[in-house]
């Protein structure tokens, strides 16, 4: 079974500042998705950045960037110029391609201080 | 329309009573779930439909039922439910196909409370 690691129950940064958020994942799949969503207290989940495993480049949206190595499954989120509006919880979720079924790591709590 | 809309925003229901929450999305999608998130948890996936059929029950206790009557509808009927079934119940939708099928879309959820 698949299984998605968030090693950080919080993680702090200063407004303008950068922040990494981890994920690692276990997986026998060789063909899989995996994404970052950001969950603010209106509790709205949103989806931030998706990453293909087949693609070697990492994906990159505005200020939100992801280190993906395939190789030790590890798949971390950057959020460069931190905003106050970043403070939100963000799960690391995995989908096995073709397949309905998404799994979500457990959630990084980020604050963002002024 | 990017929006995935889920009515009541809150619900407090007793246990001896029958309720459903109701999700509507028009973004063509045709794949539907259901999600139970308790606080300071990930959601859990409990139901998908694809193709207006049930393709994933993640054993959901039958006082749980779904139901899709079409392509952008789906609702959970609720019955006989348990006070630790009070959690944030979320819907989400994504393609059915096509380069966009693993992105999930979701909705502002539904705030369940069994008393």
């Amino acid at each position: 079974a698949q299984t998605v690691t968030q090693s950080q129950p919080e993680m702090s940064v200063q407004e303008a500042e950068t922040v990494t958020l981890s994920c690692t994942y276990d997986t026998s799949e060789s063909d899989y998705y995996l994404f970052w969503y950001k969950q603010p207290p209106s509790r709205q989940m949103i989806l931030v950045i998706r990453q293909e495993a087949y693609k070697q480049q990492n994906a990159t949206e505005n200020r939100f960037s992801v280190n993906f190595q395939k190789a030790a499954k590890s798949f971390s989120l950057k959020i460069s110029d931190s905003q106050l509006g970043d403070a939100a919880m963000y799960f690391c979720a995995y989908r096995t391609a073709g397949n309905n079924d998404m799994r979500f790591g457990a959630g990084t709590r980020l604050t963002v201080k002024p | 329309d990017t929006e995935v809309t889920q009515t009541p925003k809150h619900l407090v229901m007793g246990m001896t009573n029958k309720k459903s929450l109701k999700c509507e999305q028009h973004m063509g999608h045709r794949a539907m779930y259901w999600y139970k998130q308790k606080a300071k948890k990930p959601p859990e996936l409990m139901f998908v439909y694809s193709y207006e059929k049930l393709s994933i029950n993640e054993s959901v206790p039958s006082r749980f039922s779904p139901e899709c009557p079409n392509s952008s509808l789906l609702n959970l009927h609720l019955h006989a439910l348990q006070p630790e079934d009070s959690a944030l119940y979320l819907c989400a939708s994504s393609h059915g196909s096509g380069p966009t099928f693993h992105e999930q879309y979701f909705g502002p959820g539904t705030r369940l409370t069994v008393t």
